[in-house]
This record gives structure tokens, sequence and C-alpha cells, in this order.
């Protein structure tokens, strides 16, 4: 299973795009990488996965490197209700591995 | 929408009595899972389910156990609850993995915080 590290907090202004990091250098070749947010008192949503291509959504884009051993979230324009602890999570053998996630504060 | 349900936000409950948290989904997903959070532990799986009737342990299942009578329905059932067991606990679906190369989102419930006095 992918064990994955993520800085403990980050802050972004209001309207720029929040970039989150993820390390994720024990992944294997089957193992998707999932993004998923908690806002407070709230079950984790799901943000978006994938394998090796970059990804996007409406919520947000997903880079993952080449070596597949990082990843970054990228929300383009960042509102206050973005506000969350987002976890980098490994996928394999049908367990998701969740890590301890970043908070992020949206600063208006 | 994916839609899951918990039936309690809150939960208090004595040490050594059995309790019962009920989840149901509304989207004919085969696969259940149930959850604890603790801080600084993140999410841990306690058991999972691929199908009615079938279980299978995931990290953290002693003292812990699971019902999965019904498609919608899984249950996670504390045996004799104790302090430890004090927790947030969450449960997640989702549609059956045909190859371990599809990725396939689990969506959760908003989850029971559960006390244990």
């Amino acid at each position: 299973d992918a064990k994955t590290t993520q800085p403990p907090s980050m802050d972004c202004a209001e309207g720029r795009a929040a970039n989150l990091p993820c390390n994720h250098s024990t992944i294997s070749g089957n193992e998707y990488v999932y993004w998923y947010r908690q806002i407070h008192s709230q079950g984790p949503q799901y943000i978006i996965h994938g394998l090796k291509n970059n990804e996007t959504n409406e919520m947000a884009s997903l880079i993952i490197t080449e070596d597949r051993k990082s990843s970054t979230l990228i929300l383009p324009h960042a509102t206050l209700r973005d506000t969350a602890v987002y976890y980098c999570v490994g996928f394999g053998n049908e367990k998701l591995t969740f890590g301890t996630g970043t908070r992020l504060t949206i600063i208006p | 929408d994916v839609k899951v349900t918990q039936s309690s936000r809150y939960l208090v409950k004595r040490t050594g009595e059995k309790v019962f948290l009920e989840c149901v989904q509304d989207m004919d997903h085969e696969n259940m899972f149930w959850y604890r959070q603790d801080p600084g532990l993140g999410l841990r799986l306690i058991y999972f389910s691929y199908d009615v009737k079938m279980k299978e342990k995931g990290d953290i299942p002693e003292g812990y156990s699971v019902s999965r009578e019904k498609k919608e329905r899984f249950s996670l059932i504390l045996e004799s609850a104790s302090t430890n067991q004090t927790s947030m606990y969450l449960c997640a679906s989702s549609s059956y993995l045909r190859t371990a190369f599809i990725g396939q989102p689990q969506h959760f419930g908003d989850g029971t915080r559960l006390s244990i006095l």
C-alpha cells in the first residue's frame, strides 16, 4: 500500500490557485492516487483520482510526475468554502490508505 | 448523487454495551466499508464487504464485527464497547472494481461520533 506524505498545513489567498503537494514514493505500478477533502464535521468528499496521466474535472486538476512518486492537486480559484483538510490517498488491493492530510486555509 | 446515510451523528454508550452502527447507501453499490478516524492517525479501515453476506477484515478489526444482510445496508457491531473505541466512525461505499486497473472512488457518509463512557 502506498504511504503518502503531505505538509500538515498551508494557506492560500482567496481567488488564487491552491497547489497541494503529495509525496507517494512507495506507490506501486497499478496503484491509483486519490484526493479527498474533509470539511469540519462532514465525511471525506471525493475530489479526483489518477494513475499516470494528468486529470482535470470540475473541482480540480491533478498533476502526477512521470515517475509517479509525487503529485499536486490544484484548485484553480480558491474560495473560502475550499477551507478543509485535503487527503492524498493511495489505493491498492481494494483498500484506501489515508494519511493525516494537509489543512488548507483560504485567507480572505 | 450518491447518498450514504449513517443512522446517528452522535452516540453515547457505556463500557460493556453492545453497540450497533448502521449505514445505508442508495446507489446499488457492491462495496461497503467501515473506517474509524482519530486525531493524528487519519482514517483506518476496520472491515469491508464486497457483497451480501461477505466480509473482509481491514487493518484494525479487533473488537468489531460486521453484518451485511442486504446490499444497501452495512452494520458495524462493537461486541463489548470499551473506552478506546471512542472515535469518529465513517461508512463508505463504491461500485465494484472489476480489475485493479480501474479506479472507483469511495463515497462517504457524514460519520457517527461515538463516545464510550
